[in-house]
């Protein structure tokens, strides 16, 4: 089973709003990450956590907070964001080693009106 | 010079053709190597790995891996409609993430 879930699919949210994404695997992988996707562009690294701690952080704003509560669970904390944060949040996870596939899960389509 | 690079097509075979998809890569310490097929709409889907020099098949997929050349590519036989989708070559440098190229959008012909 390689399942990697995602919840909400849509979301639409004003920019004064805060609003979470939440990801969960349960293919006991030790490395799970966030990465947004743009229009006819590839997914952008945002983080990614191994072991549940974070280990990659790519400069991303502060209005995004990522979360890892347990090996299973991925959260993106979304808070004041800019109409041109709006993308397709994409979730994925590995076993973490180098020679790991990642898995992704099937999105959030996100709107910042 | 981006870190991957692929043509964006598209690439246009037709029906039970060969196609075949390159990407080169910048960092010659790149480890691992991965093609990832994505429908309008979808996510990206794992469909390929390959770690060693030479070739790796997969029922219709063969995956080809040049470390010195710093070029995979991606051969997808007896192509199908089906087939007709963006497919992204992803690299691990080592850093246990991955860096994709902007993608190669595949249209099979019936």
């Amino acid at each position: 089973d390689t399942e990697v879930t995602q919840t909400p699919k849509h979301l639409v949210m004003g920019m004064t709003n805060k609003k979470s994404l939440k990801c969960e695997q349960h293919m006991g992988h030790r490395a799970m990450y966030w990465y947004k996707q743009k229009a006819k562009k590839p997914p952008e690294l945002m983080f990614v956590y191994s072991y549940e701690k974070l280990s990659i952080n790519e400069s991303v704003p502060s209005r995004f907070s990522p979360e890892c509560p347990n090996s299973s669970l991925l959260n993106l904390h979304l808070h004041a964001l800019q109409p041109e944060d709006s993308a397709l949040y994409l979730c994925a996870s590995s076993q973490g080693d180098k020679l790991a596939g990642q898995y992704f899960g099937p999105g959030t389509r996100l709107t910042v009106t | 010079q981006k870190e991957v690079e692929q043509n964006s097509g598209p690439l246009s075979v037709p029906e039970g053709a060969i196609a075949s998809l390159n990407c080169t890569y910048s960092d010659r310490g790149s480890q691992s190597f991965f093609w990832y097929r994505q429908y309008s709409g979808k996510s990206p889907e794992l469909i390929m790995s390959i770690y060693s020099n030479g070739d790796k098949e997969d029922g219709r997929f063969t995956a080809q891996l040049n470390k010195a050349s710093q070029y995979v590519s991606l051969l997808i036989r007896d192509s199908q409609p089906s087939d007709s989708a963006t497919y992204l070559c992803a690299v691990d440098t080592g850093r246990r993430a991955l860096t994709f190229g902007s993608g190669t959008r595949l249209q099979v012909q019936p």
